[in-house]
């Protein structure tokens, strides 16, 4: 029962570098989402996708980029990363209106 | 947009005792979903109990149970005969139908042997 699958787990990146960060889910979930999540201030949700070629933002989208080509996938974009960004990023998957299925989260962290 | 507001940062509490988390949110939607979700040191997400705006009756898992005030817009969990496992963080969560979740910054609870 893999669930959501986030590679990778951990990430040490220069200011200025790019990565990408994935997202599996084999549920077959309309729904995606990308969340960060930093000491007192929860998870704040970046980007989600109600559905395959679909994206939209969430209450911290800057800096990042999203893309949804395959229902599985969900890839989480940093063009160039600034220290501001290091974190620990969480992918989740669901239904319309169900409970959201998390991964085990990717811990990034930007020197 | 829909704000969530947990007002204790940190808990704790006695082996068996119980223990209440308080979660307030802020929505002019009539039809919504509510959660609570735990997170242990293992930094994995977990679902504790759902409530559907629509239903008067609070919702139960076990030794978990929620107070839904749906005028004052609160939504409280009780974490009865806790155990050393019930440690973590827990995060309230809130959602419109078809929409994105959002959560409060969380309460990290401590369960004291």
């Amino acid at each position: 029962n893999a669930g959501v699958t986030q590679t990778p787990k951990f990430r040490v990146l220069k200011t200025g570098q790019s990565m990408t960060l994935l997202c599996a889910q084999d549920m077959n979930h309309e729904y995606m989402y990308w969340y960060r999540q930093d000491p007192g201030m929860g998870l704040r949700l970046i980007h989600y996708s109600v559905g395959e070629g679909t994206t939209a933002k969430g209450e911290v989208p800057d800096g990042y980029n999203v893309s949804r080509l395959k229902k599985q996938n969900f890839l989480l974009g940093l063009e160039s990363a600034a220290p501001s960004q290091t974190s620990v990023y969480f992918c989740a998957s669901s239904p319309p209106a169900g409970e959201l299925f998390f991964g085990e989260g990717s811990r990034l962290t930007v020197l | 947009a829909q704000t969530v507001t947990q007002s204790q940062p940190e808990m704790s509490v006695q082996e068996a005792e119980t223990v209440t988390l308080s979660c307030t949110y802020d929505t002019s939607e009539n039809n919504y979903y509510l959660f609570w979700y735990k997170q242990p040191p293992s930094r994995q997400m977990i679902l504790v109990i759902r409530q559907e705006a629509y239903k008067q009756q609070n919702a139960t898992e076990n030794r978990f149970s929620v107070n839904f005030q749906k005028a004052a817009k609160s939504f409280s969990l009780k974490i009865s005969d806790s155990q050393l496992g019930d440690t973590a963080m827990y995060f309230c969560a809130f959602m419109k139908p078809l929409d994105d979740m959002r959560f409060g910054a969380g309460t990290r609870l401590t369960v004291k042997p």
